[in-house]
């Protein structure tokens, strides 16, 4: 399996613009997690999901944020507009029954100038 | 889920075994013990995990204190390439809100030639 895998790896944009990330989990995996990494925050979570429905979104920041996850193999998360404090590493992460042995993807650094 | 307490940072001779101390004080009994490590520019690495016996695998094992208000992870022979921040987390397996679980501050280990 060739693990989480998430696109684009870097992504530059400028102030206000939609900025979406991508992540192709594990097949099989049944939970979907999208995490952010600041050095001033740290690992947080911000949504996950479980078949495909979102189970809980309270770590998503703002309206700015959405996340959908249309079939068991693709999941977005759109950043609309876009502003200099949502740079970041993007980090999806899959699991199985949410046994808490989650699979990272190697994330998606976000620079928004 | 209950709260981890990590050192912030340790280093460790090439060779030799790293043993990486985590406090959880306040764990509940249906809680487990998960460690995950994150080298440089990497999403987060599942390790290990376990209830209350001590538990072995490919890359460390996991010492458990019979109160289970600490745990220690243990790399037998560190490399270089085990340079990672090191986190502890304790999470309920099932639980539809264990996705909140954080992963806090972790420890830089540095392994040194």
């Amino acid at each position: 399996d060739a693990g989480v895998i998430q696109s684009p790896r870097h992504e530059v944009t400028e102030m206000g613009q939609e900025v979406t990330l991508r992540c192709k989990p594990i097949s099989g995996h049944d939970y979907l997690f999208w995490y952010r990494q600041t050095m001033m925050r740290g690992l947080e979570l911000l949504i996950y999901f479980n078949n495909n429905v979102p189970i809980d979104d309270s770590g998503m920041p703002e309206d700015r944020f959405s996340a959908k996850m249309p079939n068991a193999s693709f999941s977005t998360l759109k950043i609309q507009p876009s502003e200099p404090r949502d740079s970041a590493v993007y980090f999806c992460a899959s699991s199985l029954y949410n046994t808490g042995k989650a699979f990272f993807g190697q994330g998606t650094r976000l620079t928004v100038v | 889920d209950a709260k981890t307490t990590q050192p912030p940072s340790m280093d460790c001779a090439e060779g030799r075994a790293a043993n990486l101390p985590c406090n959880h004080s306040t764990i509940s009994g249906n809680e487990y013990v998960y460690w995950y490590r994150q080298i440089h520019s990497q999403g987060p690495q599942y390790i290990i995990h376990g209830l209350k016996n001590n538990e072995t695998n490919e890359m460390a094992s996991l010492i458990i204190t019979e109160d289970r208000k600490s745990s220690t992870l243990i790399l037998p022979h560190a490399t270089l390439r085990d340079t990672a921040v090191y986190y502890c987390i304790v999470r309920v397996p099932e639980d539809t809100n264990a996705g909140k679980s954080t992963f806090g501050d972790g420890t830089t280990l540095t392994v040194k030639p």
